[in-house]
C-alpha cells in the first residue's frame, strides 16, 4: 500500500506570495492532519480534516487554510507569505478510530 | 490541554551502549502515547505506540517504551544502540476521545551515536 505523498517536496517563494501544498493520504484513510515544523517552534498542529470537514484547528492565523476533497486528498494554502512561514510542512493520515498517524515526507517551504 | 516534555534535547551515546530518552506528559483526559523518529530530510516514522493493554510496548529493532500512568511518563529505551539509530526522536500524545486525534509533540531529542 502506498504511503502518504506530498507535493511539491521543495518550494521557494517570496514574501507576500501565496502557496498551495498538496497531500494524498494512504488509501482508505479519511482523516488528514497538517503540521508545521520549525527549529524554533518544533512541531505544531495546523488543522485536521475528515470527510471534507475541518474537525480540529490549531493556533495559526487565518492566512493558513486548508481543504479536503471527496477522495480524501487535502491541500493547504498560505496567503501573504512571511519569512517566518519558512518550515517543513508535514501531512499525516489516519484511519477513523485509530489514533496512529502516518506521515508523508513533507514539503520544505523557503520564503525569501 | 495536553503537553509533552522531553527534557533532553541532545543525547550522545557510544555504539552498543544502552540509551533512555525521557518523555513526560500532562493531560486531563486519558491519552494515547507515541514515539516517532525522524531521519535527516525525512518525515516522521512511527516507532512505538501505547493505546491500551500492556504498558510495555516493543518494536522489532529493539526499542521499547513503558507507559507509567502514576509518573505520567513514556520513556524510550534500547539496550544496545547502533550507528543507524542516529536520528531525532519525538514523543507525542493524542487525546483519548473520538474525533480528537491531533498530536501534541515534545521538542524532540537528538540521539547521536558515537562509534
Amino acid at each position: 500500500k502506498a504511503g502518504v505523498t506530498q507535493t511539491p517536496r521543495y518550494l521557494i517563494k517570496t514574501r507576500g506570495q501565496q502557496v498551495t501544498l498538496s497531500c494524498s493520504p494512504i488509501s482508505g484513510h479519511r482523516s488528514v492532519s497538517w503540521y508545521q515544523q520549525t527549529p524554533g517552534q518544533g512541531l505544531q498542529f495546523l488543522f485536521e480534516y475528515f470527510s471534507e470537514t475541518q474537525r480540529n484547528k490549531g493556533n495559526f492565523p487565518g492566512r493558513f487554510s486548508g481543504r479536503q476533497f471527496s477522495n480524501s486528498r487535502s491541500e493547504m494554502n498560505v496567503s501573504t507569505l512571511e519569512l517566518g512561514d519558512s518550515a517543513l510542512y508535514l501531512c499525516a493520515s489516519s484511519l477513523e478510530g485509530f489514533h496512529e498517524q502516518f506521515f508523508g515526507p513533507g514539503t520544505r517551504l523557503t520564503v525569501l | 490541554a495536553q503537553s509533552v516534555t522531553q527534557l533532553d534535547s541532545q543525547v550522545p551515546v557510544f555504539e552498543e551502549a544502552p540509551v533512555e530518552l525521557r518523555c513526560n506528559y500532562s493531560s486531563s483526559v486519558s491519552v494515547y502515547l507515541f514515539w516517532y523518529v525522524q531521519y535527516p530530510n525525512q518525515g516522521l516514522q512511527l516507532l512505538l505506540k501505547y493505546l491500551s493493554g500492556s504498558t510495555l510496548v516493543k518494536d522489532i529493532n529493539g526499542f521499547e517504551a513503558e507507559f507509567n500512568k502514576s509518573q505520567t511518563s513514556f520513556h524510550l529505551r534500547k539496550p544496545s544502540v547502533h550507528i543507524s539509530d542516529t536520528a531525532e526522536y519525538f514523543c507525542a500524545v493524542s487525546g483519548g476521545d473520538f474525533g480528537n486525534e491531533k498530536l501534541t509533540f515534545g521538542t524532540g531529542t537528538r540521539l547521536t551515536i558515537i562509534p
